[in-house]
């Protein structure tokens, strides 16, 4: 499974666009990167997949590059109820043994 | 629709005492998780479930721990004895898995919260 690296933490403001990275250099042909977001005392909530290049929901961008040995999720004007815990996972859809890392603690201020 | 349903949410034991959680999860969906997550890290794969079939429990440490899910709906996942160790929260998620559709969207419950004593 690829493995993944993404900030610790990141810190924002109320209406600020907020940009994740996350590095997967080891990532598969047959793999898509999925990002999920926490929240104290729920289980992870899935944000967006893709496979490459831009993909967009009502909640967030995912930005692929060509060489899909990153990704960048983007959260647009953040507010304090976006401050949670986002993970960038790889792998295969079709097995669904996502590995989870650590992830990245976002703290919004006002 | 109702989601996953995890019980209990909290539960408190004493070392070397049994545990059992319990998973609903979403009509339909195949594919069952139970993930351990720990204070201050990402939740850790224990066992996977495709309909009543445990296809994945590489993770899971069989001397204390062990799950079921039989008819392929409900599970149980169960820790006899408990140690101090195991004091985290237990996710259960489920996926319409390969036959479904699957899109990679897993559907995790709120979780348990083990306190081991």
């Amino acid at each position: 499974l690829a493995k993944t690296t993404q900030p610790i933490s990141m810190d924002s403001y109320e209406g600020q666009e907020v940009n994740i990275t996350c590095s997967h250099n080891n990532i598969a042909t047959n793999d898509y990167i999925t990002w999920y977001q926490q929240f104290p005392s729920q289980g992870p909530r899935f944000i967006i997949q893709g496979y490459k290049t831009k993909v967009t929901n009502e909640v967030a961008s995912l930005f692929i590059p060509a060489d899909r040995k990153s990704s960048t999720l983007s959260l647009p004007r953040v507010s304090l109820s976006d401050t949670a815990v986002y993970y960038c996972l790889v792998g295969d859809k079709g097995y669904s043994t996502l590995t989870f890392g650590k992830g990245t603690m976002l703290l919004v201020s006002p | 629709e109702a989601g996953v349903v995890q019980s209990p949410r909290y539960k408190i034991i004493e070392k070397k005492q049994p545990v059992a959680f319990w998973c609903n999860p979403i009509s339909g969906h195949n594919t069952l998780y139970w993930y351990l997550q720990n204070l201050g890290q990402g939740p850790e794969l224990l066992i996977r479930y495709e309909n009543e079939e445990a296809v994945d429990d590489s993770q899971l440490p069989k001397d204390r721990f062990s799950a079921e899910r039989l008819k392929g709906v409900d599970s149980t996942l169960k820790i006899q004895p408990a140690e101090l160790g195991d004091s985290a929260v237990y996710l259960c998620a489920s996926s319409t898995g390969l036959a479904g559709g699957y899109t990679g969207e897993l559907f995790f419950g709120e979780g348990s919260r083990l306190t081991v004593l």
